[in-house]
């Protein structure tokens, strides 16, 4: 199909660490994106990694990439109460386009 | 503040109606999109411009959706004959370079009554 998939939900507490999930479509595409969003507000570009990469770390967020599944991951360490959002990862398909996953709400409790 | 800017936030509107929705990008960036996000989803692509061409189009977008990017500057989007299905977040993003970092403005919130 089309769709690129994520998983609902993520509850966490406070500096444990979170990992988010997203299978994607398209073999070929050439970058995978993590975007944060906050309530009433637009997207927020965290982190990317090209498609020839399987890590890629950037202080407290880890992104992990398996081409042969078409699975990415994010890693949040020491998850603080203020990373509670909604995390859509994307993949760029054809020259331009980004495709977006449905979402994943973390929330982090104290 | 340079960041892309959406203009209204907030729109509501009976259906029948027409809206448009301008978005300012960031000056430098070349490339602009619209989306579109209902709730609990993510974002949907609508159209996206390089400067002031239009180089593609969604099959979301229907006849009664155009987009326009005079002068490669700002862009408009306008929807015709609203429709309760139109309710939704219409979203702004712009960018440049091969790297495609899409950075996104706040928002146009639709609500057709």
């Amino acid at each position: 199909g089309e769709d690129v998939e994520q998983s609902l939900f993520l509850s966490v507490r406070e500096g444990d660490s979170s990992v988010i999930n997203c299978t994607y479509t398209d073999s070929s595409s050439t970058y995978l994106y993590w975007y944060k969003q906050e309530p009433g507000a637009g997207l927020q570009l965290l982190t990317y990694i090209f498609s020839n990469m399987d890590m890629k770390q950037d202080q407290r967020l880890t992104v992990l990439l398996n081409k042969k599944d078409k699975h990415l991951s994010l890693r949040i360490a020491d998850t603080q109460t203020g990373d509670s959002a909604i995390y859509f990862c994307a993949e760029k398909r054809g020259f331009q386009k980004l495709v977006f996953g449905t979402g994943t709400r973390l929330l982090v409790s104290p | 503040d340079t960041g892309v800017s959406q203009d209204p936030r907030h729109k509501i509107t009976k259906r029948g109606q027409n809206v448009t929705f301008r978005c300012d990008p960031i000056s430098e960036h070349n490339r602009l999109y619209w989306y579109r996000q209902t709730l609990g989803q993510g974002p949907e692509f609508l159209t996206y411009f390089q400067n002031e061409a239009q180089l593609e189009k969604s099959r979301l977008l229907s006849d009664r959706f155009s987009a326009e990017r005079p002068k490669g500057s700002f862009s408009t989007l306008e929807i015709q004959r609203t429709e309760q299905g139109d309710s939704a977040m219409y979203l702004c993003a712009s960018s440049f370079g091969r790297l495609e970092k899409l950075f996104f403005g706040s928002g146009t919130q639709l609500s057709v009554l």
